[in-house]
């Protein structure tokens, strides 16, 4: 049973317009949530996260929205640009974040 | 660059023989992660330790798997008696500490087993 999804496989953006990227999950007992970005060969690299308490956190280009209701969050890249193509993984962890259950991911492309 | 490192980044054993695994934390970390991405899937977490210590391994298989961070040295993965199913890439995170912090990842070791 997959607690965390990602349901599109993949996206493609022209460069300079927003990426919204989308992860769904079931287990109400998750509070914390990340995002990260891998590029192949690479480990996957920390970039926003958010606590339940909260429903927008921003850095930068990125801003992760939380509905903690509907049991989604999303992320949003403005502008996105060519370098952010990757596959981009979110993540949910429970009251003590030790164990992170991650999503299958999502191929980002942005075109220039 | 004072982050994670994992050696070897590429491993190759034939069927039967032992892999270990190495993970040395970010400096100043003390929480160590281990997860296992098999082809076109997400990561799956395997096991957590502090020092010495093993804190949940709920994600480790029941056989052949341990895992050990000492108090000196690196975190270490060892499989024992390896099979083709154990072809994957092993990633270790570690965080300064634990609960609601940024897990932080090494570029991981591609395990192929022949």
């Amino acid at each position: 049973d997959q607690q965390v999804k990602q349901n599109s496989p993949s996206l493609s953006v022209q460069e300079g317009r927003i990426s919204i990227l989308n992860c769904d999950y079931t287990n109400s007992m998750f509070d914390y949530f990340l995002w990260y970005k891998k590029y192949p060969a690479e480990g996957p690299t920390f970039l926003i996260s958010i606590s339940s308490i909260k429903d927008k956190n921003e850095d930068g280009r990125f801003t992760v929205f939380l509905n903690k209701s509907a049991k989604h969050l999303s992320l949003h890249i403005v502008p996105s640009q060519p370098g952010d193509s990757a596959v981009y993984f979110c993540a949910a962890g429970g009251w003590a974040g030790n164990m992170l259950t991650f999503g299958g991911g999502t191929r980002l492309m942005v075109k220039p | 660059n004072a982050g994670v490192m994992q050696n070897p980044r590429h491993l190759v054993r034939r069927r039967g023989q032992e892999a270990r695994l190495r993970c040395s934390p970010v400096k100043g970390h003390s929480h160590v992660y281990w997860y296992r991405q098999l082809p076109e899937e997400g990561l799956k977490f395997m096991v957590y330790l502090q020092k010495e210590n093993i804190i949940d391994e709920s994600g480790m298989p029941k056989e052949r798997f341990s895992a050990e961070f000492p108090k000196e040295g690196p975190s270490i993965l060892r499989i024992q008696q390896v099979v083709r199913g154990d072809s994957a890439a092993y990633f270790c995170a570690s965080s300064p500490g634990g609960g609601q912090q940024p897990q932080h990842f090494g570029d991981g070791t591609r395990l192929s087993i022949l």
